[in-house]
């Protein structure tokens, strides 16, 4: 099994241009988040989801959008990138019922 | 949520114990106490969680006070590879978990 995995590793990005980050699991888990986290800091919730075709904000979701057309996959849109949005993303989920949260590696995104 | 009070830095010697302590004295009957711990470049790892008694598990131990307004995440034998910075949550069944700075545990050889 994969786990959770998330494209891309690393991506940069001009102040204005959008991207997709996706995340991947094959663990079955209902519930998926999107989480942010800046140097030095703890992690920040932007957006979850708690079923398919199901989303909902979490503490920073301004600048972001979330789609979870799959129960497998969660996306994160950056429709206009800017300079605060320069952080390390990481996914992870969890299945019902369970309380350990499983995370993927992180995507490295720093806009310019 | 009700928050959580940490050291931000540890030091431990290989191979020795390690207690990491967390108080939460705002901590409410269904919060559930959560450890996670985040290796350097890596996401972070679930290690225990427990509600009011103590806890074992192949990571880790959690002992919880009485009056759960604190708690103490033990390692037993440190290695160089628990390097790391420890995360204490509190967090209702099925709810949210909103992440601090946590404790940044340093392993000396």
């Amino acid at each position: 099994n994969a786990g959770v995995t998330q494209t891309p590793k690393f991506r940069v990005l001009k102040t204005g241009q959008s991207m997709t980050l996706l995340c991947a699991q094959d663990m079955n888990h209902e519930y998926m988040y999107w989480y942010r986290q800046d140097p030095g800091m703890g992690l920040r919730l932007i957006h979850y989801s708690v079923g398919e075709g199901t989303t909902a904000k979490g503490e920073v979701p301004d600048g972001y959008n979330v789609s979870r057309l799959k129960k497998q996959n969660f996306l994160l849109g950056l429709e206009s990138a800017a300079p605060s949005q320069t952080s390390v993303y990481f996914c992870a989920g969890r299945t019902s019922g369970s309380y350990e949260q499983y995370f993927g590696p992180g995507t490295r995104l720093t806009v310019t | 949520d009700a928050k959580t009070t940490q050291p931000n830095s540890m030091e431990s010697n290989e191979e020795e114990p390690v207690h990491l302590p967390c108080n939460h004295s705002t901590i409410s009957g269904t919060d559930y106490i959560h450890w996670y711990r985040q290796l350097p470049s890596q996401g972070p790892e679930y290690v225990i969680h427990g509600l009011t008694s103590n806890v074992n598990n192949r990571m880790a131990s959690l002992a919880i006070a009485e009056d759960r307004k604190s708690s103490t995440l033990i390692l037993h034998r440190a290695t160089l590879r628990d390097a790391a910075v420890y995360y204490c949550i509190l967090a209702g069944s099925g709810s949210r978990l909103t992440f601090g700075e946590g404790t940044q545990l340093t392993v000396n050889p």
